[in-house]
């Protein structure tokens, strides 16, 4: 089945220590994105790639990076956690057209200790 | 800025209720409606999309309603189960560019009992 797959599911990180996030899909889709969802908050946008283009939310602290090497994979990385980096890490992904629906992965849960 | 309301924040039914969801946006500019569901610790599961020219959509059990111009969708689901049990979010898409972006509601936490 076509999906959208992140790695790991969990993470756990020290203050301070860099840590990168997976994203990986087999839609073939031309747009990923990155939303950081902490406990009981909406889904927040932090970045997008469409096809290589990176897209950065104005918003979007400079600790957070992305990387998208091809097609089927995009990284975050936070440079340097803090205990408010602690949150739902979601990926999402959609194509350009048609209802540009849009496809999410099951989520990264990072703890920063 | 678009800003989507959901209402209300909890819920919690007898098994068989039918029930609805609401969610409200600021600005009726939108391309489509998504409804997603997320189960504590998981991602989010795709479960209606209206695009802005349709009134409604259905799948098995859900039905959702989009009203464009007084910024309100609502979800409707029948007979509820306790497998229902979930949060519930909607979440509009704007922007100008062929594939937009999402902003989402806070969500409405359902428990369903048996």
């Amino acid at each position: 089945d076509a999906m959208v797959i992140q790695n790991p599911r969990y993470q756990v990180t020290q203050f301070g220590k860099p840590v990168t996030l997976s994203c990986s899909q087999t839609l073939n889709h031309n747009v990923m994105y990155w939303y950081q969802q902490k406990s009981s908050q909406a889904p927040k946008l932090l970045f997008h790639y469409y096809d290589k283009d990176f897209n950065n939310e104005a918003d979007t602290p400079d600790n957070f990076q992305s990387r998208r090497p091809n097609t089927s994979f995009c990284f975050l990385d936070i440079r340097s956690p803090g205990l408010g980096d602690a949150a739902m890490y979601l990926c999402a992904t959609s194509r350009t057209g048609g209802s540009n629906e849009q496809f999410f992965g099951p989520g990264t849960r990072l703890t920063v200790l | 800025k678009q800003e989507v309301t959901q209402i209300p924040a909890a819920l919690s039914v007898p098994e068989g209720e039918n029930l609805v969801l609401n969610c409200s946006f600021t600005d009726s500019a939108i391309y489509n409606l998504q409804w997603f569901r997320q189960d504590p610790g998981k991602g989010l599961t795709s479960l209606l999309l209206i695009q802005s020219s349709q009134r409604e959509q259905t799948s098995g059990r859900l039905n959702a309603s989009l009203d464009k111009s007084s910024g309100r969708s609502t979800l409707y689901i029948a007979a509820s189960q306790p497998g229902d049990s979930a949060t519930y979010l909607c979440a509009v898409r704007t922007g100008g560019t062929s594939y937009g972006k999402l902003t989402f509601g806070q969500g409405t936490i359902l428990t369903v009992h048996p």
